[in-house]
């Protein structure tokens, strides 16, 4: 079956952009969760959402958003972009949102902030 | 609250060696606890997952891991290991709550001929 899909895979932006990202979870799979990877700071969970709801939110400021639609695919977005900001952003989806469920990564979408 | 330390930031091992990389966790209950390996430029593959029983689990590609309560540890290991297994490997323990993952640092590993 169809693994987790990230699009768009590489992003540039201008700093004070805003951006969408968007994930597709494995058909049938209802828990969609957003992390950021950086050298620096490594793999931090920004949200969990499932059945369009949102179930955790990690430490990050208000501009990091994110919602989730019927069909389970999932949109982060980040508004007035800063450099900081420059990532790997990971989508990994689950079954369900049970405690310890496995979770599938997709591969990303690596964003660039100049 | 949850965290995960990986202590070895890289690891250097010749092809056909034995590996074991270290992780520690810090949890108030009973962790579900989980490696995941990261090649260049993709995303993370679960390698395996300990929820509870037998305190060594098997897992793909030949890696094992062994959780042992007393030391808080969580240690992969490999009896031998092979040039494709060069990558990232992250430790990870999961929230009480949904599904929400706290990732250690990770670990590089390289293999040499």
């Amino acid at each position: 079956k169809a693994g987790v899909t990230q699009t768009p895979r590489y992003l540039i932006k201008t700093r004070g952009q805003q951006v969408t990202l968007s994930c597709s979870p494995i058909s049938g799979h209802r828990s969609v969760s957003w992390y950021q990877q950086t050298p620096g700071q490594g793999l931090q969970f920004l949200f969990e959402y499932f059945s369009e709801t949102q179930r955790n939110k990690g430490n990050f400021p208000g501009r990091f958003s994110g919602r989730q639609f019927s069909n389970s695919r999932s949109e982060m977005n980040v508004s007035t972009l800063e450099l900081g900001d420059s990532a790997l952003y990971l989508c990994a989806s689950s079954l369900i949102d049970r405690l310890g469920t496995e979770a599938f990564f997709g591969q990303g979408t690596r964003l660039t902030v100049v | 609250a949850q965290s995960v330390t990986q202590p070895d930031i890289h690891i250097t091992v010749s092809e056909g060696a034995s590996l074991e990389l270290r992780c520690n966790y810090s949890y108030g209950a009973t962790p579900y606890l989980f490696w995941y390996v990261q090649s260049p430029g993709q995303g993370l593959q679960l390698l395996l997952k300990y929820f509870s029983g037998d305190t060594l689990v098997q897992g793909i590609k030949g890696f094992e891991a062994e959780f042992k309560r007393s030391q808080s540890s969580f240690n992969l290991r490999k009896p031998s290991v092979h040039w494709s297994d060069a990558a990232e490997y992250f430790c990870a323990v999961a929230a009480n709550t949904g599904n929400q993952f706290y990732f250690g640092t990770g670990t590089s590993l390289t293999v040499i001929p």
